[in-house]
């Protein structure tokens, strides 16, 4: 199998916080993790390409400073909302790839944030 | 560079009809082709991919979907729609193994029953 969870599920916090989300591999290594940002009724916007032990790639127009990502092992990547802002309220998914299935990405179940 | 169209943002059927969702793609090497659907409030499932071989790829729910380079396209078909079949539907390309997918706006798909 090939499975990713997210941890949290949902989670509400003040503006000016930081929240912490998860990103697990449970029964394989992911060398690659990408992390998307979903709005309602609208597609996943990519945020960044996550690589274990080097920095993450991020797309046009995301400020990495306040998203920060870390891949520390070949199971977990993190997303910190830094300075979290209710415009920063979002469904936020990741997936990994798994070495060997043509460039399947297997998707964890989302995050839901919501910043007050 | 790579990308996708998913024509029609939505699609509704009545059960038991035809499901047809449309995808067409850009791509400047042999593409990777991904179906994927999403339920509410949760993530994305993969539902058939094409990477190479036979063009026409059976999926998961009774879903099938079929290649065809010349109209470069990839649309996703189910001969009977079924209630749970309602969801999001998304589109994907990649160029190469190791790459990063293009995913399109999603096709949501409502079924009447």
């Amino acid at each position: 199998g090939a499975v990713v969870s997210q941890h949290p599920s949902r989670v509400i916090c003040k503006s000016g916080t930081s929240v912490k989300i998860e990103c697990r591999s449970l029964d394989f290594q992911a060398t690659t993790m990408f992390w998307y940002r979903q709005f309602p009724k609208k597609s996943l916007m990519l945020m960044a390409t996550s690589n274990e032990g080097s920095k993450a790639t991020y797309e046009q127009g995301v400020e990495k400073d306040k998203f920060l990502i870390n891949h520390a092992s070949l199971t977990l990547s993190t997303l910190t909302v830094t300075s979290a802002h209710p415009e920063d309220s979002s469904f936020y998914i990741c997936s990994a790839r798994k070495p060997g299935t043509s460039g399947e990405q297997f998707f964890g179940p989302g995050t839901r944030l919501t910043v007050l | 560079a790579q990308s996708v169209t998913q024509l029609g943002s939505h699609v509704s059927v009545s059960e038991g009809a035809l499901v047809l969702l449309r995808c067409n793609y850009s791509s400047s090497v042999p593409p990777y082709l991904f179906w994927y659907v999403q339920y509410p409030n949760q993530g994305l499932q993969l539902l058939l991919k094409y990477t190479t071989g036979a063009t026409l790829v059976k999926g998961i729910n009774g879903f099938e979907a079929e290649f065809k380079k010349s109209e470069t396209s990839f649309h996703l078909t189910k001969p009977s729609a079924h209630m749970s079949d309602a969801a999001e539907y998304f589109c994907a390309v990649s160029e190469v193994d190791a790459g990063k997918s293009t995913f399109g706006d999603g096709t949501t798909l409502t079924v009447k029953p």
